[in-house]
């Protein structure tokens, strides 16, 4: 199973960008890089998956350096809703998705 | 379109009993697996179910099986129930490979309390 680093607590304000990294050193060539938010009580909701150089979508980038490595959740003018745990998800090559502790984000007004 | 749905959402037990947890999945899935998690912590894999049979195994006892019907739904067993097997038991449900994209889709979860 890939192990995935990242850090345990955030704090942002509204508006700002929010940048969270995952280190994911022993990935495999197969794997992509999926992330995942989670409110309290809530199962997790997938916000982004890539597998090389740069995705957008609605709601967040992710950036992965060429090694893939490690990744980059980038998340664009946060506002309070944003409060939640981010995970980063890397397969391994086991096929079954692996959490970590996740990374906690507290936005403040 | 429902996604993955969960029954029930709360339940109490005491320790020793027994308690069987009930997903339906997102609409075109087939593949459904079942997560642990603690207060705090991330999500822990317990198993996987696809074509009625499981697939992989997370580092969970015997007490933990599961199974999955025709339709594709799933049932979580927990037996001889301990303290620590409070948890939120979620399902997540994807359609069949590739497994390496790794994309689920959760339920609310269960929330057990063991007395």
């Amino acid at each position: 199973l890939a192990k995935t680093t990242q850090p345990i607590s955030m704090d942002s304000y509204e508006g700002q960008e929010v940048n969270i990294t995952c280190s994911h050193n022993n990935i495999a060539t197969n794997d992509y890089i999926t992330w995942y938010q989670q409110f309290p009580s809530q199962g997790p909701r997938f916000i982004i998956q890539g597998y090389k150089t740069k995705v957008t979508n609605e709601v967040a980038s992710l950036f992965i350096p060429a090694d893939r490595k490690s990744s980059t959740l980038s998340l664009p003018r946060v506002s309070l809703s944003d409060t939640a745990v981010y995970y980063c998800l890397v397969p391994g090559g086991s096929y079954i998705p692996t959490f970590g502790r996740g990374t906690s984000l507290i936005v403040h007004p | 379109d429902a996604g993955v749905t969960q029954s029930p959402t709360h339940l109490i037990k005491t320790r020793g009993q027994q308690v069987t947890l009930r997903c339906s999945p997102k609409s075109g899935h087939d593949t459904v697996s079942w997560y642990q998690q603690a207060l705090g912590q991330g999500p822990q894999f317990i198993f996987q179910y696809y074509e009625e049979e499981e697939r992989q195994r997370g580092n969970f006892p015997d007490r933990f099986s599961g199974h999955q019907f025709p339709n594709y739904s799933s049932e979580l067993n927990v037996n001889a129930l301990l303290l620590g097997d409070s948890a939120l038991y979620l399902c997540a449900s994807r359609p069949t490979p590739p497994p390496n994209t790794g994309e689920l889709f959760f339920g609310e979860g269960s929330r057990l309390t063991v007395l």
